[in-house]
């Protein structure tokens, strides 16, 4: 099976601009879950997926949106961009939402500069 | 809130040397406990996994096992390699919350030299 895949790899931004990231789960899984990565603030939970619907947030700003379609592809939306929000966005896919005991499969993630 | 701490690094060991990386977390109920590793370039992977008191998970020489007495979950290898150089993450999860929500350590670099 093909693993995650997120593109694109490397986004360059400047302030006040948007950006969409868009991750394609493993085939089979439903969920699908967002994380920041940053060496300041490590790796911080975004949002999770199921089943097109937003289960779980973590504490950012609204400027941080996602959306699951029908076939479980993710894509993240970050409008306003702020310096801070450089960083490595992960994308995690599991087979079954709900579940501690089901292993989260990351993808390589995409790195976003924002100048 | 959850919350997971592990020991700071960088960590630099020479090959064949022993590695503990101590993790403790903070939670309530049970949780389910994972160690994750990063390498340069690349998103996680899973190295190994505990989801109850007493459970030891293993894999490539990595082991760890979950102590609720302690609130830890330290990853211990005999002996290490070149090409175990990377990040590890430290991280637990809740069944109950029924969410895919991983909380993670700041992470561990581990240089290991020939």
């Amino acid at each position: 099976k093909a693993g995650v895949t997120q593109t694109p790899r490397y986004l360059i931004k400047t302030r006040g601009q948007q950006v969409t990231l868009s991750c394609s789960p493993i085939s089979g899984h439903r969920s699908v879950s967002w994380y920041q990565q940053t060496p300041g603030q490590g790796l911080q939970f975004l949002f999770e997926y199921f089943s097109e619907t937003q289960r779980n947030k973590g504490n950012f700003p609204g400027r941080f949106s996602g959306r699951q379609f029908s076939n479980s592809r993710s894509e993240m939306n970050v409008s306003t961009l702020e310096l801070g929000d450089s960083a490595l966005y992960l994308c995690a896919s599991s087979p079954e939402g709900g579940s501690s005991y089901n292993e989260q499969f990351f993808g390589p993630g995409t790195r976003l500069t924002v100048l | 809130g959850d919350s997971v701490t592990q020991m700071e690094g960088p960590v630099t060991l020479s090959e064949e040397a022993f590695l503990t990386i101590n993790c403790t977390y903070t939670a309530t109920g049970y949780p389910s406990l994972f160690w994750y590793v990063q390498y340069p370039g690349e998103g996680l992977q899973l190295l190994l996994k505990a989801t109850k008191a007493d459970d030891k998970g293993s894999n490539k020489g990595f082991e760890a096992t979950y102590r609720k007495e302690t609130t830890s979950f330290h990853l211990e290898k005999g002996s290490v390699q070149v090409s175990d150089s990377a990040v590890y993450f430290c991280a637990l999860s809740h069944y109950s919350s029924n969410t895919g929500k991983l909380i993670f350590g700041q992470g561990t670099t581990l240089q290991v030299k020939p």
